[in-house]
């Protein structure tokens, strides 16, 4: 399967502390995105890191690209219930214009 | 600018039937994808759109279609309904331009198809 493997696949934290969320995939890619979907919804896109870039932020966000590994994480610093939601890496193949392969996602519980 | 739309939101039919779903991209954007959701096998691609033309295509089987129109909106269109067929199915557009590089994408809310 060419799907980016997610994990974990759910995780449950205290508002105020950190989540981490690792996707591994199989294939060479253009570039990563992450994206966030709230209960079966329409997803939101997050951050993208081009293959040529090792590490981006975004306000709580921070993400890094290894692609010696083909992994990459997703750190959402001083979590708050709102970042209740799915989290999915997806991954733009090389030539392959707009299409995207999605991780199976991490579901991510943030308690008051 | 608004957002993806997609009509309708969501939508029941029995097995057999046909069903076509449409997606309205963002003004400008040329680029409309397609993808399903299910529990059991996650977000797969189905196909994308380019300038009225289908780019890539996803392993899904021939009752599976789309098409994209001048104004760069996109209908799919599911024959012979199977009860696995039921699902959230999401567009996406994005000002991907020809050969560049892909750029993050715009979701719609999806349409959820229910089949029976």
């Amino acid at each position: 399967s060419q799907q980016g493997e997610e994990d974990p696949q759910a995780l449950s934290i205290q508002e105020g502390e950190n989540a981490t969320m690792n996707c591994s995939y199989k294939t060479s890619i253009n570039n990563l995105q992450w994206y966030r979907q709230n209960s079966g919804r329409g997803l939101v896109h997050l951050i993208l890191i081009r293959s040529n870039e090792r590490e981006k932020h975004s306000g709580r966000l921070r993400v890094t690209l290894d692609t010696s590994k083909k992994s990459s994480s997703l750190l959402i610093t001083a979590s708050r219930a709102a970042d209740t939601a799915s989290y999915f890496c997806a991954m733009a193949l090389e030539n392959q214009g707009g299409k995207l392969i999605f991780g199976q996602g991490t579901e991510l519980s943030v308690k008051p | 600018k608004a957002g993806v739309t997609q009509t309708p939101r969501y939508l029941i039919k029995t097995r057999g039937q046909q069903v076509t779903l449409s997606c309205s991209p963002i003004s400008g954007h040329r680029s409309v994808s397609w993808y399903q959701q299910t529990p059991g096998q996650g977000l797969q691609f189905l196909f994308e759109y380019f300038s009225e033309t289908q780019r890539n295509k996803g392993n899904f089987p021939g009752r599976f279609s789309g098409r994209q129109f001048s104004n760069s909106r996109s209908e799919m269109n599911v024959s012979t309904l199977e009860l696995g067929d039921s699902a959230l199915y999401l567009c996406a557009s994005s000002s991907l331009r020809t050969g560049g590089l892909s750029n993050e994408q715009f979701f719609g809310p999806g349409t959820r198809l229910t089949v029976l």
